[in-house]
């Protein structure tokens, strides 16, 4: 069956160091990946995309990582800070069709 | 510059009634898109517009109707509410309908059933 799986459990890391999420899939052929951030009580934010024949791309603070034949995403965020504390989302989408199939979500607490 | 803006932000229903929620973008996106959240299940499409005039299923539409009433917005209609269908609501547009086009997103629906 398909599946897109990222970090079960809630993430805590000290402010200043690297916060690293992952989405793993399984079952899907994405010829996108994107990354999205979700607050409490919003819609989601669009971050990041990704195409399959990118190994990383990067923006300011963050980084992903897109490895199709492992079927995984790595997201990172370096020199954290208690701001960047949100859920973060990834979602594949594919070459045909036009859906986006989304994670639950990884919850990042940045601690002071 | 409002983005996507959907109403109401809240809503209580009883299993039976009918109700529709709106969205609205104001970006010039040619597709629109309904999800529901709900926890540990993540984001799940119920209708998408891929442009004005066409609506197609998603992973989820039992229940539900979508009306894309021109380019700007795309309703959701509910006939007979059920206690499933107690979740967020969320509305989303992009430029084109395709997997490298990012989404953006309205603040959401949060409708319960009783």
């Amino acid at each position: 069956s398909q599946k897109i799986e990222q970090n079960s459990e809630a993430l805590n890391i000290q402010e200043g160091k690297t916060a690293t999420l992952t989405c793993n899939y399984t079952n899907y052929s994405p010829a996108y990946l994107q990354w999205y951030r979700q607050d409490p009580g919003r819609g989601p934010v669009f971050l990041l995309l990704i195409r399959e024949n990118e190994k990383e791309k990067r923006k300011e603070r963050l980084k992903v990582t897109f490895d199709t034949t492992l079927k995984q995403s790595l997201f990172h965020i370096t020199a954290s800070q208690p701001a960047d504390s949100a859920t973060y989302l990834c979602a594949l989408g594919e070459n045909t069709g036009n859906q986006f199939y989304f994670g639950t979500g990884t919850s990042l607490t940045v601690i002071p | 510059n409002a983005g996507v803006t959907q109403t109401p932000k809240f809503q209580v229903l009883k299993t039976g009634q009918s109700m529709t929620l709106q969205c609205a973008q104001d970006m010039n996106h040619n597709s629109m898109y309904w999800y529901r959240q709900d926890p540990g299940m993540g984001l799940r499409l119920i209708y998408y517009s891929a442009s004005e005039g066409t609506t197609d299923k998603g992973e989820v539409p039992n229940g539900y109707n979508v009306s894309r009433l021109n380019k700007r917005e795309f309703s959701l209609r509910l006939e007979s509410a059920a206690p499933s269908q107690t979740s967020v609501y969320f509305c989303a547009s992009s430029e084109r309908d395709r997997g490298n086009q990012p989404q953006h997103f309205g603040d959401g629906t949060r409708l319960s059933i009783l």
